[in-house]
């Protein structure tokens, strides 16, 4: 059974770029969360996606913004990047959202501001 | 404020003995935790979960302990194998539908000495 995918595993860009991450969930996935993992805060948790809407958002400034598509499928976009943007961005499904059930991350995406 | 605490950065344990990872919370709303063990460019690996009406739960190797009085849970690994040298993270939750937010510890690096 096919895990959860993240494209691209790696992305160099500049201060003030945009960038946009992909995340393919486990098949019969409905709900997406995306993380950031930085060596000073550790894992924080962005948002999560189930059935084409935001249910839950952390604390994270407005430049960082997400969708769900029908299949399932999420991506997460981050405008105006900041050299601060610098992490590893992991994205992790669940079956039903409905709590109690463990989340299963990709292997994350790297991503680098210079 | 960090409501998920690993207090041991690093653990050693030798080849074949218990390996004990703890993990304090604060926020008493919280009623699921999981584990997750992470390799260096690999997303983080589901273990084990515990729901608040159990103090226990058993999974081959891996046994997860839960006082909630304490606000304290613990993974016990028995025996231990040089695979399990890895960062264990320990998370939480508010269980519940579309309470999706994993918080996360800081995690402990176990390392397996042959």
């Amino acid at each position: 059974k096919a895990g959860v995918t993240q494209t691209p595993r790696y992305l160099i860009k500049t201060r003030g770029q945009q960038v946009t991450l992909s995340c393919s969930p486990i098949s019969g996935h409905r709900s997406v969360s995306w993380y950031q993992q930085t060596p000073g805060q550790g894992l924080q948790f962005l948002f999560e996606y189930f059935s084409e809407t935001q249910r839950n958002k952390g604390n994270f400034p407005g430049r960082f913004s997400g969708r769900q598509f029908s299949n399932s499928r999420s991506e997460m976009n981050v405008s105006t990047l900041e050299l601060g943007d610098s992490a590893l961005y992991l994205c992790a499904s669940s079956l039903e959202g409905k709590g109690y059930q463990p989340q299963h991350f990709g292997d994350g995406t790297r991503l680098s501001i210079l | 404020d960090q409501q998920v605490k690993q207090n041991s950065p690093s653990l050693s344990v030798q080849e074949g003995r218990i390996s004990i990872l703890n993990c304090d919370y604060t926020n008493s709303m919280f009623d699921y935790f999981l584990w997750y063990k992470k390799y260096p460019a690999e997303g983080p690996t589901f273990l084990i979960s515990i729901s608040s009406i159990k103090d226990k739960n058993e999974d081959g190797r891996f046994t997860v302990f839960l006082n909630k009085s304490a606000k304290h849970l613990s993974l016990h690994i028995v025996p231990s194998q040089p695979g399990d040298s890895a960062v264990y993270f320990c998370a939480a939750s508010v269980g519940g539908s579309g309470n999706e937010k994993l918080t996360f510890g800081t995690g402990t690096r176990l390392t397996i000495i042959p």
